[in-house]
């Protein structure tokens, strides 16, 4: 049980350029997430999903996009790089079975650089 | 709108002595609470959270935390620190049906020999 994966690690990207970031969990759960981590600051809430084929905006979705065409994967693309999205990037999910009790379990992250 | 503070941006204490670190909030319905620990190029690790109950949660690695109601805060506890207790620790709270995260900005902690 691998629990949530991201790939890759880290990566550099110049400004225009688009990226996917992967995310995959191994537990069955429902309910997916993505954070952007910037130094100093909590995390902040991208886009989640609910289940297969269904996703809504965060708090700040701008210039990301996101899809889950399975329970297991729930891909981050950003289409038009900028230095803006310098960030820490943390895949999360939760079962979805308790509403907003439940816990949420993270990846290790993915540490993105955009000059 | 919702919201968590962490007025703390580092706690520094010495190893063997009682650590706190703040947080309150701010919500509208049922605050749950969430407390997580980040170590260095790793992911947030859960810790304990407050749904409804006993004021006082106990968790992982020896930690707990006071939820106070008419205080809005909730504090994460440990009577004896440990070096490796050491980290970034984060405390969130639980908005709406699906579970969405509101996190503060963290609180760095540093335990010294």
């Amino acid at each position: 049980n691998a629990g949530v994966t991201q790939t890759p690690k880290f990566r550099i990207l110049k400004i225009g350029q688009s990226m996917t970031l992967q995310c995959t969990q191994d537990m069955n759960h429902n309910y997916m997430y993505w954070y952007r981590q910037d130094p100093g600051m909590g995390l902040k809430l991208i886009y989640y999903s609910v289940g297969a084929g269904i996703t809504d905006k965060g708090e700040v979705p701008n210039g990301y996009n996101v899809s889950r065409s399975t329970t297991e994967d729930f891909p981050l693309r950003l289409e038009l790089a900028a230095p803006s999205q310098t960030s820490v990037y943390f895949c999360a999910s939760s079962t979805g079975t308790s509403g907003d009790t439940d816990t949420q379990y993270f990846g290790p992250g993915t540490r993105l650089t955009v000059l | 709108a919702q919201s968590v503070a962490q007025p703390e941006d580092q706690v520094n204490v010495a190893e063997g002595n009682p650590l706190t670190v703040k947080c309150t909030y701010s919500v509208s319905g049922n605050p749950y609470l969430f407390w997580y620990v980040q170590y260095p190029n790793r992911g947030l690790q859960f810790l304990l959270k407050y749904i409804t109950g006993d004021n006082l949660v106990k968790g992982s690695y020896g930690f707990e935390a006071e939820f106070n109601k008419s205080q809005t805060s909730f504090h994460l506890k440990k009577p004896s620190a440990l070096v490796s207790d050491s980290a970034l620790y984060f405390c969130a709270v639980s908005v709406g049906n699906f579970n969405k995260f509101y996190f503060g900005s963290g609180t760095k902690l540093n335990v010294k020999p």
